[in-house]
Parts: structure tokens; C-alpha cells; sequence
């Protein structure tokens, strides 16, 4: 059974601070892994995806990746209230073209 | 990206009876899958929509209870059937769309099915 672990929050943070959300997988034979944000009673929404070990960046986000420790993680800099949504990692299954959803993480950000 | 409208966006249907949803992408797309939201939960997968052959279904999930049909590249349809309360759920069609090696996958807006 593919397994996608997320803290389900909420996570607080402040306007302006970096959001850190985490994921984990226990496919090792992934390859592509996304993150998606859900504002409540809305579909899934991706923003971000990422295939190399490192970091990626666009804009306010930057995922991580790290294939060893089978971990990865969406840094929101500056978050604004707007960002307040649940977040959902996904990971594509190997030799499939499905994704594994993990349950999200609700991020909070106050004003 | 792909746009993918879904219809009905919202439902309340009567124990036993069966409900179909449509699924329209606006562009052809290699694959259309079929994911289930219950309420707080994340999203799983019921069913890859094949083109023009049987769909292939997740662990858990048969084809008398959720027939699939997909006529062509950019349609799909999902029937819930024989439905019981356990079945109120936010039903999402969704579509892998390439951009060179890239593979993204888009949801429609979803189908929100309370059954009585």
C-alpha cells in the first residue's frame, strides 16, 4: 500500500513569515511529486511540481526534494492570508500515471 | 493546462437511486481519472477512464457500483449507483495534460452528492 504522510495541521503562522509543509512517501520508485492547495469547498488546485532532488523555485514557493529520505516539503515565503488553504501533497505512483494523495495540511495565516 | 467542467456541481439524491456525472475537458487528453472527496478527507482514486475500452478501478471499487464510460478523448461520465448515505461524497474528475515531459494533472470543479 502507497502511503503519503502529511501533518494535518492546522499550521499557524503569522502575514509575512515562511510556511513550512512537509511531506512523506514510502514509494521509493517515484519520481514526480506535486503539491496542490484546496481552498474549502474548492477543487484541487496545483501550484507546484518537482522531479529533481534540490529545490524549485516559483515566486512566493519553493518545494523540496529529497529522494533518500523519501521527503518533500513546500516553503510559502511572505504568506499572506490568502494562503490560508489546505495543501496537499501528491506523489505519482511508479510505473503508473496515478497520483497518491496524502490528506493535506491546513495552513492558517493571520493577519 | 486543461479546463474540465463537471456536471451537476451539486446534487441530493434518494437511497437507491443512481446518479451519472459528466465530465468535459477542453482539450484531448491521453487520460482522465476519477477521484472521490469525503468530507475531511483526502482525495482517492476510484478509477482510470479509458478511451473506448473498460476503465480500470482502485482496491475497493467495482464497476457495478461506479460504471464508467469514456467515448472519446475529451468526455467522460461516472455513475454512482444503487446509492446509499455512505456515498455523499465530492466526486472529481480530473485529466493528466502534458507540456513536453511534463505531466500535470487538472481537476474539474467537482460534483457534491448528498444521498438521503
Amino acid at each position: 500500500q502507497k502511503e503519503v504522510e502529511q501533518n494535518s495541521g492546522p499550521l499557524s503562522v503569522p502575514e509575512g513569515a515562511i510556511a513550512s509543509l512537509n511531506c512523506t512517501y514510502s514509494d521509493r520508485g517515484s519520481q514526480s511529486f506535486f503539491w496542490y492547495r484546496q481552498y474549502s469547498g474548492k477543487s484541487p488546485e496545483l501550484i507546484m511540481f518537482i522531479y529533481s532532488n534540490g529545490d524549485k523555485e516559483d515566486g512566493r514557493f519553493t518545494a523540496q526534494l529529497n529522494k533518500a529520505s523519501q521527503y518533500v516539503s513546500l516553503l510559502i515565503r511572505d504568506s499572506q492570508p490568502s494562503d490560508s488553504a489546505t495543501y496537499l501533497c501528491a506523489v505519482k505512483n511508479s510505473g503508473y500515471s496515478t497520483l497518491t494523495f496524502g490528506k493535506g495540511t491546513m495552513l492558517l495565516v493571520s493577519p | 493546462s486543461a479546463v474540465i467542467s463537471q456536471k451537476p456541481s451539486r446534487d441530493i439524491c434518494q437511497r437507491g437511486t443512481s446518479l451519472t456525472i459528466q465530465c468535459q475537458v477542453d482539450s484531448q487528453v491521453t487520460m482522465m481519472f476519477w477521484y472521490r472527496q469525503q468530507p475531511g478527507q483526502s482525495l482517492t482514486l476510484i478509477a482510470t477512464a479509458n478511451q473506448g475500452s473498460e476503465a480500470t478501478y482502485e482496491s475497493g471499487f467495482v464497476i457495478d457500483k461506479f460504471p464508467i464510460s469514456r467515448p472519446n478523448l475529451t468526455f467522460s461520465t461516472l455513475t454512482v449507483s444503487n446509492m446509499s448515505p455512505e456515498d455523499s461524497s465530492i466526486y472529481l474528475c480530473s485529466a493528466l495534460s502534458w507540456t513536453g515531459a511534463t505531466g500535470e494533472l487538472f481537476f474539474g470543479e467537482g460534483s457534491r452528492l448528498t444521498v438521503l
